[in-house]
């Protein structure tokens, strides 16, 4: 991988659905595994900022885990409410001597219908 | 706290108009950035400033230019608007730019090129 890719493009779930996403990213020189929230018509938010692998975090309803040396992370929703509709994008410094450089994701845009 | 804000939020130009999209932060933050977002292609990188006084090429560089005016502002120019530059402009900033912080967003500015 050479860059980093997010899938499914879209998913739409019912309320209280639990559900999950990947992101991949090359497994080579990382530094770093961003992701972010982005409602429409708003900004994108950060959710988790991950470096280290097997790394796990958690906000809420909403966790993380990175798996560093296979180049790939998942987020989970449990219990997916409608205020949980939005793009989920995951970002990467890629590149050599590119730390400040972050390829995003196309995302991944979640519905969740009542 | 206002954190990051943008100017203008919409913009119409014609082709091979200039104009210039101005950027603060009053988070204290060293490094800021300037992405653009276009339908299915996620943010792309076009310039960064990693701290007050350098800025450097992202992945979309050609077109555009920036100043760091001080480590509050960063600004990107358009000399000779195409109607290629269509998209919406996010302003990010965070406190290191080394791509383990997490980035702040701008709300963004439509700008549409005819």
């Amino acid at each position: 991988i050479l860059n980093v890719e997010q899938s499914p493009q879209s998913l739409h779930v019912q309320e209280g659905d639990s559900t999950n996403f990947t992101c991949s990213f090359p497994s080579s020189n990382f530094y770093a595994l961003h992701w972010y929230r982005w409602e429409t018509a708003k900004s994108p938010e950060a959710l988790f900022v991950m470096t280290l692998n097997g790394d796990e975090k958690k906000k809420g309803r909403i966790s993380a885990t990175l798996n560093t040396k296979e180049g790939y992370s998942y987020l989970y929703i449990k219990g997916s409410q409608p205020e949980d509709s939005a793009t989920y994008l995951c970002a990467s410094p890629l590149g050599q001597d590119s730390s400040y450089k972050l390829i995003f994701g196309s995302g991944t845009r979640l519905l969740v219908r009542p | 706290n206002a954190g990051v804000t943008q100017t203008p939020k919409f913009q119409v130009l014609k082709t091979g108009q200039s104009m210039t999209l101005q950027c603060a932060q009053d988070m204290n933050h060293n490094s800021m950035y300037w992405y653009r977002q276009d339908p299915g292609m996620g943010l792309r990188l076009i310039y960064y400033s990693a701290s007050e006084g350098t800025t450097d090429k992202g992945e979309v560089p050609n077109g555009y230019n920036v100043s760091r005016l001080n480590k509050r502002e960063f600004s990107l120019r358009l000399e000779s608007a195409a109607p290629s530059q269509t998209s919406v402009y996010f302003c990010a900033s965070s406190a290191i730019g080394t791509g383990a912080y997490e980035q702040y967003f701008g709300p963004g500015t439509r700008l549409t090129v005819t």
